[in-house]
């Protein structure tokens, strides 16, 4: 079965930091892009950033640029996001996303979802 | 990279047919035919429904179809069921080379 499951959400103090992780399972991992996309609360959705199959390259929305780092271990089928510096505005759900090619610079698509892990920065 | 913009909301009756248009600009939506739409169930995963403008990944009904003029794509339901009360998103690529989410449009089946 393909899915896409995330951990590592969990409530934490602003200005401090949580890392995300994402186990892929039922697709050949390294032959996709990967993403993250949130949703605050009573919000859309937002792109936050993408790596490409290999890892090489890695994208980041200006809003967590400099903040939030993407990486991946194919080895391990595993996709991460390292969150620093959070602030309330960080508040939301975020999901890992399959994008629909190797590389996330070209275009394509989100073509799997996983269900999402909730992050709330609150003193 | 602004968002593109969507209704808030929209509704229908069962049976009957509904469009949420999604306007951005050349930069995006009218530059690229990477539109793709994605239906989302409060506390589920967002599903995709339409890539690529027109197309319909296996396994979504074809009462659900996708269409591009200019700077506005659209996303038509047909045959409205109370299963399809859910948000909607369109996405588009971008000229940043990166995606852009529209705000999101509520439908509700009446």
């Amino acid at each position: 079965e393909v899915q896409l499951l995330e951990s590592g959400g969990g409530l934490v103090q602003p200005g401090g930091s949580l890392r995300l992780s994402c186990a892929a399972s039922g697709i050949t991992f390294s032959g996709f892009a990967m993403t993250w996309v949130r949703q605050a609360p009573g919000k859309g959705l937002e792109w936050v950033s993408s790596i490409s199959g290999s890892g090489a390259a890695t994208f980041h929305a200006d809003s967590v640029k400099g903040r939030f780092t993407i990486s991946r271990d194919n080895s391990k089928n595993t996709l991460y996001l390292q969150l620093s510096s959070l602030n309330a505005a960080d508040t939301a759900v975020y999901y890992c996303v399959k994008w629909s090619g190797l590389y996330s610079e070209r275009p394509g698509h989100f073509q799997l979802w996983g269900q999402g892990t909730l992050v709330t920065v609150s003193a | 990279q602004s968002a593109l913009t969507q209704p808030a909301s929209v509704s229908g009756s069962p049976g009957q047919s509904i469009t949420i248009s999604c306007t951005g600009t050349s930069s995006d939506v009218g530059g690229y035919n990477y539109v793709s739409w994605y239906q989302h169930h409060p506390g589920k995963a967002p599903k995709l429904m339409i890539h690529e403008v027109t197309n319909r990944p296996s396994g979504v009904s074809n009462r659900f179809s996708g269409s591009k003029s200019g700077n506005t794509a659209s996303l038509t339901i047909s045959g409205l069921q109370a299963e399809d009360e859910a948000d909607y998103y369109c996405c588009s690529y971008t000229s940043s080379n990166t995606p852009v989410f529209g705000g999101g449009t509520k439908l509700t089946v009446l």
